[in-house]
């Protein structure tokens, strides 16, 4: 993996549905792992940072884990709302730099 | 307390025109961030800040970008005699300190569109 790449590219579920999308990065040199969530006409809105493998956080009804010696992490959203619309981007950070490197994003739609 | 702003929000501005834009980050934040994230891509690293000094420029992606953080808080962005590819959104971050693993908080990107 030379890039941050995220799958799927947008996904369509219904209300109470729980989903989740993979972001995998490269390996080498990483540092951290950032989720972000972003509405349309807002700002990118954090909701997890992570550095260690095997590492798992849980900010409400969304999760995350990281495996760094594959190079990958899962978003989970159990019980989807409409409010949960948006698209998730997830970047990584490599060792030494400051920037982050992002991949292209799921965009969620939860329907009523 | 207030996040970073950005503006203006939208700009149309003519192909060879120059075009300014402003990033106010949060108070005290050390780190700035400017990103472009062109339709249908991911935002993509221009050039960071750590108070006054830009320490990393390497994104941009000509020499008609220019980026400027003079007294270590507001920033803004030039961009010189535009181009229909520059148009995209333009996002900026700031973050408290200069270690990697600190939370981004962005503002709300500035649409640039490039007639």
């Amino acid at each position: 993996i030379l890039n941050v790449e995220q799958s799927p590219q947008s996904l369509h579920v219904q209300e109470g549905d729980s989903t989740n999308f993979t972001c995998s990065f490269p390996s080498s040199n990483f540092y951290a792992l950032h989720w972000y969530r972003w509405e349309t006409a807002k700002s990118p809105e954090a909701l997890f940072v992570m550095t260690l493998n095997g590492d798992e956080k849980k900010k409400g009804r969304i999760s995350a884990t990281l495996n760094t010696k594959e190079g990958y992490s899962y978003l989970y959203i159990k019980g989807s709302q409409p409010e949960d619309s948006a698209t998730y981007l997830c970047a990584s950070v490599n060792t030494g730099f400051q920037k982050l490197v992002f991949g292209t994003g799921t965009r969620l739609l939860v329907s009523p | 307390g207030a996040g970073v702003s950005q503006s203006p929000r939208y700009k149309v501005a003519k192909r060879g025109q120059d075009v300014a834009l402003r990033c106010d980050p949060i108070s005290g934040h050390v780190s700035l961030f400017w990103y472009q994230q062109a339709l249908g891509q991911g935002p993509e690293f221009l050039t960071y800040f750590q108070n006054e000094a830009q320490l990393d420029k390497s994104g941009l992606p000509s020499d008609r970008f220019f980026a400027e953080r003079p007294e270590g808080s507001v920033s803004t962005l030039k961009i010189q005699r535009t181009q229909q590819e520059d148009s995209a959104v333009y996002l900026c971050a700031s973050s408290l300190s200069s270690v990697s693993y600190n939370e981004q908080f962005f503002g709300p990107g500035t649409r640039l569109t490039v007639l």
